[in-house]
């Protein structure tokens, strides 16, 4: 199973672009990048997912490099309401495995 | 929309009794899966089903067995129940084609 590795916790200042950081330089050419946030103990909520363009939807942007080794998920305007632990997962077939996730805190 | 449904949303077991937990997928979602978070813990991956049939295993206990039925739910079971058992259990459906899994609120147990 690819690995990612994330910081454990960022600020951000309310507003302001959140970029959280991930590396998975052990994902293979057909896996899914995918992010997650939890809010408190919550059901975790899905933000997006990419193979290898950059994606943006409502939510989020994805920044995948081009090597894919790494991305970089930016939440444009962050909020107090986007205060939670991200995840970044590569997706294994029948299986999300959630590595130890960022603390996003969002400051007023 | 419908969403991902647990049941219950909250059980408090005595140590080595038995708990069955239930997850009613997004309907027409066809692969389940089922996760366990410990308290300061991450989501730790238990066992998927696809059409009904084990696709997947993670670190799941051998106490514990789930399966997924011809309505496509799925019920984990748990017996022997210890206190480390304690945590939110998290239900996740998908679509296999489309990929992205959509998480059901949990189950927190609790075993005293």
């Amino acid at each position: 199973d690819a690995k990612t590795t994330q910081p454990t916790s960022m600020d951000c200042a309310e507003g302001r672009a959140a970029n959280l950081p991930c590396n998975h330089s052990t994902i293979s050419g057909n896996e899914y990048v995918y992010w997650y946030r939890q809010i408190h103990s919550q059901g975790p909520q899905y933000i997006i997912h990419g193979l290898k363009n950059n994606e943006t939807n409502e939510m989020a942007s994805l920044i995948i490099t081009e090597d894919r080794k790494s991305s970089t998920l930016i939440l444009p305007h962050a909020t107090l309401r986007d205060t939670a632990v991200y995840y970044c997962i590569v997706r294994n077939a029948y299986k999300y495995i959630f590595g130890t996730g960022t603390r996003l805190k969002v400051l007023a | 929309a419908a969403g991902v449904i647990q049941s219950p949303r909250h059980l408090i077991k005595e140590k080595r009794e038995t708990a069955t937990l239930k997850c009613y997928p997004i309907p027409r979602h066809d692969t389940v899966y089922w996760y366990q978070q410990g308290p300061g813990q991450d989501p730790q991956f238990l066992i998927s089903f696809y059409e009904k049939m084990q696709s997947d295993k993670g670190s799941i206990p051998d106490r514990f067995s789930a399966q997924q039925f011809s309505d496509y739910h799925s019920e984990l079971n748990m017996s022997s129940l210890e206190l480390g058992d304690s945590a939110l259990y998290f239900c996740a459906s998908s679509l296999i084609g489309a990929g992205i899994a959509f998480f059901g609120q949990g189950t927190r147990l609790t075993v005293v």
